[in-house]
Formats: structure tokens, sequence, C-alpha cells
């Protein structure tokens, strides 16, 4: 079955810690995108990818790290520069159309807590 | 101004009633509209796409885009207590259009 794969589905989170959360997806999508999601504030955008090799900025990046060295994987670290990383990590994964584009799919997504 | 917004509701309606779902958007460059729905504690799983100005039906679910107004809906038909999840609307923007914005969601609950 094709879908996006996220891991672990809890995390915890140390002090000065950095934490790397996992996606993977295998529907042959070009482009992946980073959410972060509060009570009551909806969807925030981190990061996202386009192609490999390559990666833009969201409107909360600060903090946070990516990498695109392959199509399928697109992993996100929460660094120690994060002061508040407790919320729901989203990934997803869409195909980029000519103009009009296909729909986000997203992953289980990943539940980080400082402990 | 938000990018997308949505009336947070919450939204309550009795079983077998339509349920109609709001949203704004802001930019007019927009050409993807999407309506997704998130059940407490889990991602969000997509409903409907929608393109064109006009309805677009799924089932008991039914778009409505009119990018004059820049506005976009979602209606559904016959609600059962299984549709009780938040409905957040979704909308391509930014330099290229490459990015989704999301609205903060509305909260339904179908009373049976």
């Amino acid at each position: 079955d094709g879908g996006i794969t996220q891991s672990p589905k809890y995390l915890f989170r140390k002090e000065g810690q950095n934490v790397t959360l996992s996606c993977e997806q295998n529907l042959n999508h070009d482009a992946m995108y980073w959410y972060r999601q509060d009570p009551g504030q909806g969807l925030r955008l981190i990061y996202y990818s386009q192609i490999v090799n390559d990666f833009q900025k969201g409107d909360i990046a600060e903090g946070y790290s990516v990498s695109r060295e392959k199509k399928e994987s697109f992993p996100l670290t929460v660094t120690s520069a994060q002061k508040n990383p407790t919320a729901f990590y989203l990934c997803a994964s869409s195909m980029a159309g000519q103009g009009l584009w296909q729909p986000q799919h997203f992953g289980d997504g990943t539940r980080l807590s400082i402990l | 101004q938000k990018e997308v917004e949505q009336n947070s509701g919450p939204l309550s309606v009795p079983e077998g009633a339509i349920a109609s779902l709001n949203c704004t958007y802001s930019d007019r460059g927009s050409q993807s509209f999407f309506w997704y729905r998130q059940y407490s504690g889990k991602s969000p799983e997509l409903i409907m796409s929608i393109y064109s100005n006009g309805d677009k039906e799924d089932g008991r679910f039914t778009a409505q885009l009119n990018k004059a107004s820049q506005y976009v809906s979602l209606l559904i038909r016959d609600s059962q207590p299984s549709d009780s999840a938040t409905y957040l609307c979704a909308v391509n923007g930014g330099r290229g259009g490459n990015q989704f914005y999301f609205g903060t969601g509305t909260s339904l609950t179908v009373i049976p």
C-alpha cells in the first residue's frame, strides 16, 4: 500500500537534546512538507521541499532543520534551539502540478513532548 | 490578515441535518482548494478537492467555490455522528503557489 510513514509515533526530548523525526513516502510524490500543530492553531508550515537536495523555510523554521537526500525521505530535526517543541508534527507529500496543485496526503504524525 | 479563515465553531447539528462549513482566503492567485477532516488525535484526511468555480459533489459532501468572493464552503448532507470532527480548509499560495495554507478548522458535532 502506498502511503506516508512517520516514526516514531511518540517522542520525548530532554533539554538540550536534538531529536530527529522520520518521514518516508512511497507515493512517488515530488513535494514534501513538515507542519506543526498546536491546539487551536491549525497547521503551521515548518519546511517544505519540491525536489531532492532543495528545501525552503516555512513560517516557523527557527529551531528546526531538514534534509532531502532522497525523493522518498524528508527527516526533520528538532534542535535544542527550539525552546517550545511540544506539539503534534505532521509530514505530508503531494504531486506538483502545472498551476494546479494536487492535494497533500498526511502521515499519522509524531507527538513530541519535553521530559 | 490570515491567509485562510474559518469559523472555529463549535458547530452542532442534529443527525440527518445539513452541516455548512465556510472558509475565506486572501490570496487571489490561489488555484487549488481542499477540505480535510481531522478526528481528535489523528492526522487530517482529504475529503474534497475543488479547482473551478461552482459546486462539486461527492456522496454526501458538496464543495462550493467562488473565486470572485474568495470563498469556499463544504456542505455535509444527512449528517451522521461519525462526521463529528474538525474540518480544515486548505488553499495553495505563496510564491509559485507551492505552499498550502490551512485554516484553524471548524469543530463539528453531530447530535444523535
